[in-house]
C-alpha cells in the first residue's frame, strides 16, 4: 500500500494567515492527489483534484501544487470557516489510501 | 449534481454482515465513467477507503478488509451497495458513499453522501 504522511498532524493560525500543508507520498503518484476539507460532524467535501485542478465552486484561495511524491495545499487570507480538518488522497493505485489528517485551528 | 444518500441498519451484530444502501439521484447510476466508492471513519480518526465499483460491475476492495467486503450495483433501482461480514467492534464507523467522475475516476469523490453511523455491538 502507499502510505500518505500529512504534515503538520495540527497546525494553529489567525484569521487572515496563509498556510501550507504537505502530503508526501511513500511512492510515485503521479498527479493523482485529491484534498478534502472536514468539518465535525460532517462529510468530507473535495477541494483538488489531480494534485492542483480546483472542484467547481471552490474559492481560489485554495492551492494545491506537486506531482509525484511530494504536495502542497495552500490555504490564503483564512477566514473562520476554513478551520477545519484537511485530508490527502492518493488515488493512482489501489487501495487509495488518505493521509493521516491536519487539524487547522484558530490561534 | 449527483446526489448520493447512505441508508441502513445503525446497530449490528458481531460476526453478521453490515448491509448499507448509497441511493443516487440526479443522474444514473449507468453513467459512463463514473465509480461509485465506499469510505469509513472511526469516532474521531481517520478517513479509510473501502472500495469502489465501476459502472460495468468492476470492483476494487481494500486488501486490509481481508475480503470480507462486496460492493455491487443495482441498476434497476439506482443504487449501490455494501456489504461487510463478520463485523467487530473495529467496525464500527461513519460509512460514507462518494462519487469519482472522469477516465479512472481522475476528478476525484467530488460528491458525498451525508454518511450513517453504524455501531456493531450486542
Amino acid at each position: 500500500d502507499i502510505q500518505m504522511t500529512q504534515s503538520p498532524s495540527s497546525l494553529s493560525a489567525s484569521v487572515g494567515d496563509r498556510v501550507t500543508i504537505t502530503c508526501r507520498a511513500s511512492q510515485g503518484i503521479s498527479n493523482y492527489l485529491a484534498w478534502f476539507q472536514q468539518k465535525p460532524g460532517k462529510a468530507p467535501k473535495s477541494l483538488i483534484y489531480g494534485a492542483s485542478n480546483l472542484q467547481s465552486g471552490v474559492p481560489s484561495k485554495f492551492s494545491g501544487s506537486g506531482s509525484g511524491t511530494d504536495f502542497t495545499l495552500t490555504i490564503r487570507s483564512l477566514q473562520p470557516e476554513d478551520f477545519a480538518t484537511y485530508y490527502c488522497q492518493q488515488y493512482n493505485s489501489y487501495p487509495h489510501t488518505f493521509g493521516q489528517g491536519t487539524k487547522l485551528e484558530i490561534k | 449534481q449527483v446526489q448520493l444518500q447512505e441508508s441502513g441498519p445503525g446497530l449490528v451484530k458481531p460476526s453478521q454482515t453490515l448491509s448499507l444502501t448509497c441511493n443516487v439521484s440526479g443522474g444514473s447510476i449507468s453513467s459512463d465513467s463514473y465509480y461509485w466508492n465506499w469510505i469509513r471513519q472511526p469516532a474521531g480518526k481517520g478517513l479509510e477507503w473501502i472500495g469502489r465499483i465501476y459502472t460495468s460491475g468492476s470492483t476494487s476492495y481494500n486488501p486490509s478488509l481481508k475480503g470480507r467486503v462486496t460492493i455491487s450495483v443495482d441498476t434497476s433501482k439506482n443504487q449501490f451497495s455494501l456489504k461487510l461480514s463478520s463485523v467487530t467492534a473495529a467496525d464500527t464507523a461513519v460509512y460514507y458513499c462518494a462519487s469519482a467522475s472522469g477516465y479512472l475516476g481522475y476528478f476525484g469523490m467530488d460528491v458525498w453522501g451525508q454518511g450513517t453511523t453504524v455501531t456493531v455491538s450486542s
